[in-house]
């Protein structure tokens, strides 16, 4: 059974780095049928896709919105990847999700989710 | 791109059906197949329950399905049960520049 899990530092300064991780289980980042996501929730507030991330040519897709703060990169090595995203403020505070998207622009497998707090 | 538009609440009665629409563009819903919709309960993550406009996932009850019409897509549960109260979200992929949109939620109560 595939399972995702979010890691991470719960609280963020101002325009610092948000940096999470999602470490993949009873699956593999290297396989070309699927992509690897990010999604966010601020608290009380609706889903927003932050993007995704193909082992097969190393693709990624970013939301336009946030493109030019965030990285979204694979490490096969730890069957893990990851979401950088640069200069925070309050407004990037919120639930953050990793997901699986089997390439068809759905996500069928969730993490639980971690909460990332902006906050000096 | 603005995300998609439901509404915010909706609500029924036990056995009774209700419908979501999320509405969208040329640009997105009206133009794609990848329509997909999410059941989300308090405190926890979202739950794929239709894919591609009108595929149920394994394991989704089949009171679930969904249907589009030009720019606008569908979620009709039928048979409302207490389990049903959620929030539900659309999401459609929209082209290689902005790829995914989601709609803004909506909140079903089963009186």
């Amino acid at each position: 059974q595939l399972q995702l899990q979010e890691s991470g530092p719960g609280l963020v300064k101002p325009s610092e780095t948000l940096s999470l991780t999602c470490t993949v289980s009873g699956g593999s980042v290297r396989s070309t049928s699927y992509y690897w996501g990010w999604v966010r929730q601020p608290p009380g507030k609706g889903l927003e896709w932050i993007g995704s991330v193909y082992y097969g040519g190393g693709s990624t897709f970013y939301n336009p919105s946030l493109k030019s703060r965030i990285t979204i990169s694979l490490d096969t090595s730890k069957n893990q990847f990851s979401l950088k995203l640069s200069s925070v403020t309050a407004a990037d505070t919120a639930i953050y999700y990793c997901a699986r998207d089997r390439m068809r622009w759905n996500f069928d497998y969730w993490g639980l989710g971690t909460l990332v707090t902006v906050s000096s | 791109q603005s995300a998609l538009t439901q509404p915010a609440a909706v609500s029924g009665s036990p056995g009774q059906s209700i419908t979501i629409s999320c509405t969208g563009t040329s640009n997105d819903v009206g133009n794609y197949n990848h329509v997909s919709w999410y059941q989300q309960h308090p405190g926890k993550a979202p739950k794929l329950i239709i894919y591609e406009g009108d595929k149920r996932p394994s394991g989704v009850s089949n009171r679930f399905s969904g249907s589009k019409s030009g720019n606008t897509a569908s979620l009709t549960i039928s048979g409302l049960q207490a389990e049903d109260e959620a929030d539900y979200y659309c999401c459609s992929y929209a082209g290689s520049d902005t790829f995914l949109l989601f709609g803004g939620g909506t909140k079903l109560t089963v009186l």
